[in-house]
C-alpha cells in the first residue's frame, strides 16, 4: 500500500520560504510511470493545483505561483519537495502531496499539513 | 485556465436517494475529468477518472458520464458515508483545475 507523508514547518513568517517534503513509502518511487504533485486547500475553500514533477524530472508549475515555486525530487530517499518563496498570508493553506499514477489523476494522497503564514 | 463550475453548491438528501451532481467546463476537456470525494479533515479520495472509470475499490453505486464540457457524477443510492463534498477536476489543460465543490448533506 503506497503511503505519502508531508513534513515541514507549520508556521512560516511572511516573506520567508515555505519548504515541505513528501516521503513515499510502500512502493518504489521510480518504478512505474508516476508523477508526483502538490495541491493546496485554503481554509474552508476548494482545491488548487500547485505543480508536479514527472517521471523524467520535468516540472509543471501553476502559472500563478511559478515565479516563487520550486518542486524537486530526491529519488534515493523516496522523497520530493516543495519550496515556495516570498510567502504571504494568502499562502496559508493545507498542503497535500499526491501520486499521479501513470501521470493521470492523483490516486494516493498524503494526509495534508497545515501551513500558516504569520509573524 | 479552464474554469469548472459545479452545481448545485449544496444538496440536502436522505440515505437511499439517488443523486446527480453536475460539472461544466469553460471549454472542452475531452474525457479528462475526474471526481473526488472529500470528508472533513481528510484528503480527497479519487472516485472516477477519465469521466466514467471507477477508481480501484470504489463501489458500483458511483458512476460518471459526460465528455467535452458537461459531466455528471451519479450516486445510485446514498449511503450514510456518502455525505461529503464532491469535486471535479480536469487534466486536459495545464494548470489542472478543480471545481468549487458540491456539498452533499443529510436532510
Amino acid at each position: 500500500q503506497v503511503q505519502l507523508q508531508e513534513s515541514g514547518p507549520g508556521l512560516v513568517k511572511p516573506s520567508q520560504t515555505l519548504s515541505l517534503t513528501c516521503t513515499v513509502s510502500g512502493g518504489s518511487f521510480t518504478s512505474g510511470r508516476h508523477y508526483w504533485g502538490w495541491i493546496r486547500q485554503h481554509p474552508g475553500k476548494g482545491l488548487e493545483w500547485i505543480g508536479y514533477i514527472d517521471d523524467r524530472g520535468y516540472t509543471y508549475y501553476n502559472p500563478s505561483l511559478k515565479s516563487r515555486l520550486t518542486i524537486s525530487q530526491e529519488t534515493s530517499m523516496n522523497q520530493f519537495s516543495l519550496k515556495l518563496s516570498s510567502v504571504t498570508a494568502a499562502d496559508t493553506a493545507v498542503y497535500y502531496c499526491a501520486r499521479l499514477a501513470g501521470g493521470y489523476d492523483p490516486d494516493y494522497w498524503g494526509l495534508g499539513t497545515l501551513v500558516t503564514v504569520s509573524s | 485556465e479552464i474554469v469548472l463550475t459545479q452545481s448545485p453548491a449544496t444538496l440536502s438528501l436522505s440515505p437511499g436517494e439517488r443523486v446527480t451532481l453536475s460539472c461544466r467546463a469553460s471549454e472542452s476537456v475531452s474525457k479528462y475529468l475526474a471526481w473526488y470525494q472529500q470528508k472533513p479533515g481528510q484528503a480527497p479520495r479519487l472516485l472516477i477518472y477519465d469521466a466514467s472509470n471507477r477508481a480501484t475499490g470504489i463501489p458500483a453505486r458511483f458512476s460518471g458520464s459526460g465528455a467535452g464540457t458537461d459531466f455528471t457524477l451519479t450516486i445510485g443510492s446514498l449511503e450514510p458515508e456518502d455525505f461529503a463534498v464532491y469535486y471535479c477536476q480536469q487534466r486536459n489543460n495545464w494548470p489542472r483545475t478543480f471545481g468549487q465543490g458540491t456539498k452533499l448533506e443529510i436532510k
